[in-house]
């Protein structure tokens, strides 16, 4: 059982290219969430979804894109990266309302 | 501003002693999350609270959440070096989103 898996680990893009960041859970669940985590600022969350094919913007979704085609992939896109998007990014998933996130292990993105 | 707020944002205990961290929350809460991050790692998960009053332990950590529904408290009993990382609450408002929206966090260095 995987959990929930995050590709990649590191990137570096250079100013104004585009870029997908990859989520997959293999647990069959309906929530997953994307999240950034900058310092001093905790975890802020960009988009989620409910369901396959239902997603809505969190705190934070501008310059931010995502589908929900399959239960199991939540896919992030960056249309035209900033330096201001330099962060690190947390996907994460969960059965229900009920019930605790799951996390993954996070992608390190740089913006140069 | 910021609708959960964690204090301390930063603490340095001896091993052996006890700490507590707070979160408060600007609106009553459906859910409150506690997670532990050790550093660029992902999110484990600690606990969940839901009642008003509510109690739980694991180990050596200890979460209540007040009856209003509005404070979150995680008390640390005999810290350890192992303890060390940092802490996350999440609340869930909406009660049927399962959308997660985190404080900063609060950084724990345990000294041995």
């Amino acid at each position: 059982n995987a959990g929930v898996t995050q590709t990649p680990k590191f990137q570096v893009l250079k100013t104004g290219q585009s870029m997908t960041l990859q989520c997959a859970q293999d647990m069959n669940h309906e929530y997953m969430s994307w999240y950034r985590q900058d310092p001093g600022m905790g975890l802020r969350l960009i988009h989620y979804s409910v369901g396959a094919g239902i997603t809505d913007q969190g705190e934070v979704p501008n310059g931010y894109n995502v589908s929900r085609s399959t239960t199991e992939d939540f896919p992030l896109r960056l249309l035209s990266a900033a330096p201001s998007q330099t962060s690190v990014y947390f996907c994460a998933s969960s059965y229900n309302r009920h019930t605790e996130a799951f996390f993954g292990q996070g992608t390190r993105l740089t913006v140069v | 501003s910021q609708e959960l707020e964690q204090s301390p944002q930063s603490l340095i205990v001896q091993e052996g002693k006890n700490l507590t961290i707070n979160c408060t929350s600007s609106k009553t809460l459906y859910g409150l999350y506690w997670y532990k991050q050790k550093y660029g790692e992902g999110l484990i998960f600690l606990m969940m609270l839901q009642k008003g009053g509510e109690e739980k332990s694991h180990e050596k950590i200890t979460a209540k959440l007040d009856e209003k529904k509005q404070q979150s408290s995680l008390h640390i009993t005999a810290s350890q070096p192992s303890h060390a990382g940092i802490y996350l609450c999440g609340a869930d408002w909406s009660g049927n989103t399962g959308k997660l929206i985190f404080g900063q966090g609060t950084t724990l260095q345990v000294k041995p």
